[in-house]
């Protein structure tokens, strides 16, 4: 099956500083998501992304499907932008709707 | 709206006890899911159902028995767990599962302890 990584594992920051959380896939996809788990557990949507650039306030995120990596870029970040961020793709063809996740990148930071 | 509830937030079981789970969404998506999260992991599959039908089973234990009894409501019927299914369960809606547009919406989510 496919295989999602996410780098780096751990990221500290001060506030105020700028980030780059990578996602890299092994096979092609029909769907990528970008989500924020806040700390009482709640998966926010940030992005659907299966290809091309998107912004939304301070997050902007690029994926570039036929080098099968998508990008997320934090700026000015926030104490409220402390969490784990999971990228999670959708094989294609031949999914059902199954989500593959990677194991996420756990953002602390810092007032 | 693209909300997507669950009740409780928070439940308490013993190994004999028998508990439900609920999802509701009301945005006319077609396909619903459960997954589970156990802490510091990413959320796992456990079923799919499109169009209020089972599509998929991730080989998942009995002891989790899914109903979909119509296209916004979502049970997960518990009986008979075991300490080790103490996890945040999560219910999540897309507008299509095999097609179309998948973008997928979660709940806040049931932390389940089980005792």
């Amino acid at each position: 099956g496919i295989q999602v990584e996410q780098s780096p594992p751990d990221l500290i920051l001060q506030e105020g500083a700028n980030s780059t959380l990578r996602c890299n896939f092994s096979d092609s996809v029909n769907n990528l998501q970008w989500f924020h788990q806040n700390p009482w557990g709640q998966l926010i949507n940030l992005f659907y992304i299966p290809s091309g650039t998107k912004q939304n306030g301070r997050l902007s995120a690029t994926t570039v499907a036929t080098e099968r990596y998508s990008l997320l870029y934090i700026s000015s970040s926030q104490t409220t932008d402390s969490g784990v961020y999971f990228c999670a793709v959708l094989e294609w063809p031949g999914s059902q709707g199954n989500l593959i996740f990677g194991k996420g990148t756990k953002l602390s930071v810092k007032p | 709206d693209t909300e997507v509830t669950q009740t409780p937030k928070h439940l308490v079981m013993g190994m004999t006890n028998k508990k439900s789970l609920k999802c509701e969404q009301h945005m006319g998506h077609r396909a619903m899911y459960w997954y589970k999260q156990k802490a510091k992991k990413p959320p796992e599959l456990m079923f799919v159902y499109s169009y209020e039908k089972l599509s998929i089973n991730e080989s998942v234990p009995s002891r989790f028995s899914p109903e979909c009894p119509n296209s916004s409501l979502l049970n997960l019927h518990l009986h008979a767990l075991q300490p080790e299914d103490s996890a945040l369960y999560l219910c999540a809606s897309s507008p299509t599962a095999g097609g179309g547009t998948y973008e997928q919406y979660f709940g806040p989510g049931t932390r389940l302890t089980v005792t």
